[in-house]
């Protein structure tokens, strides 16, 4: 079946320091979703990228779609103590039923 | 935005008992909702695809008869674990999307931990 790995699983940065995750899929997505979920808390959906080689920019974080929609990437710059959670991507398959499938999900921890 | 309510947050049971967890779409119809099991840090594994006025289907390894699923309505899913053991604790949680307005932003209830005792 498909399979979303993440790497890395944890990040430890001090605060003002970048940070990325990167998302590969072992078959072709149709699209792909970041997610953010806080400690206890619940995923919170971020952003959606569709086509080939997407570039997309929420303030300090940036994601790209790759031109082979097999990966993608989330880049924050200059972490603050706010960005603390797991980030997930989730991609979404041709013929899968809207199935979103996720991703082993980077740990992002932010010292002072 | 849309938003999910699950019910409850949390619940502890006693081995061999049944416990029933609630999601519903506050704001939008929900004709498909999605019910993922998480365990400490680690990812969401889909278990199945709640359909509204039809049966569920049940991911790969998931027993239907386990795990049961009702979507009587267009804003109410309900997951039902079966005489519940320590194995099943897990965090449950729900998503669903405003497919009507053509939202593939998925929105997710809070989720409930379950403790199997």
């Amino acid at each position: 079946g498909q399979q979303v790995m993440q790497i890395p699983q944890y990040q430890h940065v001090q605060e003002g320091e970048d940070f990325t995750t990167y998302c590969n899929s072992s078959t072709t997505l149709s699209n792909i979703q970041w997610y953010k979920q806080r400690p206890g808390g619940h995923p919170v959906f971020l952003i959606q990228l569709v086509k080939s080689g997407e570039v997309k920019k929420q303030k300090r974080l940036t994601f790209q779609f790759g031109e082979a929609k097999k990966n993608s990437s989330l880049h924050i710059t200059a972490t603050q103590t706010t960005d603390v959670g797991t980030y997930f991507c989730a991609g979404i398959y041709a013929g899968g039923g809207n199935k979103l499938t996720f991703g082993t999900g980077t740990q992002l921890k932010v010292e002072l | 935005g849309a938003v999910v309510s699950q019910h409850p947050s949390w619940v502890i049971c006693k081995s061999g008992t049944s416990v029933k967890i609630e999601c519903r779409s506050l704001d939008f119809q929900a004709t498909t909702m999605f019910w993922y099991r998480q365990f400490p840090k680690q990812s969401l594994m889909l278990m199945a695809t709640s359909n509204e006025g039809s049966k569920a289907t049940y991911e790969q390894g998931v027993e239907k008869d386990k795990f049961l699923i009702n979507h009587a309505s267009l804003t109410l899913s309900t997951l039902t674990v079966t005489s519940a053991h320590p194995e099943d604790s897990s965090f449950y949680i729900c998503s669903a999307r405003d497919f009507v307005r053509g939202s593939t932003e998925a929105f997710f209830g809070q989720g409930t931990r379950l403790t199997v005792v």
